[in-house]
């Protein structure tokens, strides 16, 4: 079964901590991506990408960093973790997108971070 | 930037009856994806539409677009308790955007046994 799979479901951690969020999947796809999911704001994108060693800002970058130094390994940094980044944190991964051909995302079953 | 609008925001309903939702967007679109969150999860992928598609169909699901109304709209006939989650909407743009894709707000469907 292919999965993605992200390295805690629940965490907790204190305000100006270094905090790692891993993502690993299976499937030999190309695009990773990072969501956060807040009540009442829906998915928001962080990162994603498109190949190892590259990567795109998205929507909400900021406080944020991300590595990709193999393919199947997409890990989510907080530089110096703030109450405001308690969320729901969601990775992504699907293929490429090329020619009209578009596919859909498998994600991860989610970390709840919590930022005291 | 919120792309896809979900509505209702919620929607209660019985076994056995239709579930409508509807999704809107602002700018043009390559395809349109629903997706499936059970309480706390991760997002399940449900359905692909492509713009130049108009109607599709996977077991109980019924997709529709209407890129001149920027609209599409997700039926799932025949509920079930089971199909209890939020349902998500997402747009993809053509162009170099890399298959990323815009979420929408989702519509969080309760189905009553």
């Amino acid at each position: 079964d292919v999965k993605v799979t992200q390295s805690s479901r629940y965490l907790v951690k204190r305000t100006g901590e270094k905090v790692f969020l891993e993502c690993v999947q299976d499937m030999d796809h190309e695009n990773m991506f990072w969501y956060r999911q807040d009540p009442g704001l829906g998915l928001r994108l962080i990162y994603f990408s498109y190949d190892v060693k590259m990567k795109e800002k998205g929507d909400i970058p900021e406080g944020y960093s991300v590595s990709r130094e193999k393919k199947e390994r997409f890990s989510l940094i907080l530089e110096s973790a703030s109450t405001n980044q308690t969320s729901m944190y969601l990775c992504a991964s699907s293929f490429a997108s090329d020619r009209g051909n578009w596919f859909g995302y498998t994600f991860g079953s989610g970390t709840r971070l919590t930022v005291v | 930037s919120q792309q896809g609008e979900e509505d209702p925001q919620a929607l209660s309903i019985q076994e056995g009856e239709n579930a409508t939702m509807n999704c809107s967007y602002k700018t043009s679109i390559n395809n349109l994806q629903w997706y499936r969150q059970n309480s706390g999860r991760g997002l399940v992928h449900l359905i692909l539409i492509r713009s130049n598609e108009r109607e599709k169909h996977s077991g109980r699901l019924r997709v529709t677009l209407d890129t001149s109304k920027k609209s599409s709209s997700l039926l799932i006939t025949a509920s079930r308790a089971a199909d209890t989650a939020s349902y998500f909407c997402a747009t993809g743009a053509g162009g170099t955007s890399y298959g990323k894709l815009t979420f929408g707000q989702g519509t969080i469907l309760t189905v009553h046994p």
